[in-house]
């Protein structure tokens, strides 16, 4: 299995913060990568596909980067919403794997 | 806009067989269903998919426990955990695929836990 490691495990930030989280994957999965938030108790949202695409109602303040084994999620402006866990997941090779999420706390 | 809700018994007796449902609105048809789960204080674990035709990919980790089956009729998928320990116990999560890997949209959860 791909294993996937993302860093920070918890990042502190305040409003308005830039923030930038990482994902390094095991082995190459070219752009193979998406991103999500998830709050407790909620479904995960995605956010971001393919790298660095985009998905359809999430606002441009989140981009993403990467290919290869390393990735990046930016938030260019952090939000009251964006206070979540972020989990990377790679689907270059089943089965589909998870880093162990990222929590941006106040 | 797909919605997903899981459905079905919070509690199971330990080596017994763990069956979740999952109720789509909107098309059950052109998608990949997704199974997830995440054991408390650990990260997301993919479980297997299903697709309306019957195809599947399975976790090899969980291979031998696991059967999904999809009813198009009915518009909802379910999964199928056999010989289920405490190991086991996590919130499962569905979601669908449209078939490229990652997950568009997913349910909120349901918690089963594995206890006597």
């Amino acid at each position: 299995d791909i294993q996937m490691t993302q860093s920070p495990s918890t990042l502190s930030a305040s409003v308005g913060d830039r923030v930038t989280i990482t994902c390094r994957a095991s082995q190459s999965i070219s752009v193979w990568l998406a991103w999500y938030q998830h709050n407790p108790g909620r479904a995960p949202k995605l956010l971001i596909y393919k790298a660095s695409s985009l998905e359809i109602g999430v606002p441009p303040r989140f981009s993403g980067s990467g290919a290869g084994t390393e990735f990046t999620l930016t938030i260019s402006s952090l939000q009251p919403d964006d206070f979540a866990t972020y989990y990377c997941q790679q689907y270059n090779s089943s089965p589909w794997t998870f880093g162990q999420g990222t929590k941006v706390e106040i | 806009q797909v919605q997903l809700q899981e459905s079905g018994p919070g509690l199971v007796n330990p080596s017994e067989t763990l069956s979740l449902t999952c109720i789509v609105s909107g098309s059950i048809v052109h998608y990949y269903w997704t199974w997830f789960r995440q054991s408390p204080g650990k990260g997301l674990e993919y479980i297997g998919y299903i697709h309306h035709t019957g195809t599947t990919d399975y976790n090899p980790s969980l291979k031998s426990r696991i059967t999904m089956s999809v009813d198009t009729s009915k518009n909802q998928f379910s999964l199928k955990l056999t010989s289920v320990t405490a190991a086991d116990t996590a919130v499962y999560y569905c979601a669908s695929d449209r078939g490229s890997g990652y997950s568009d949209y997913w349910g909120q959860g349901i918690l089963v836990t594995v206890s006597s």
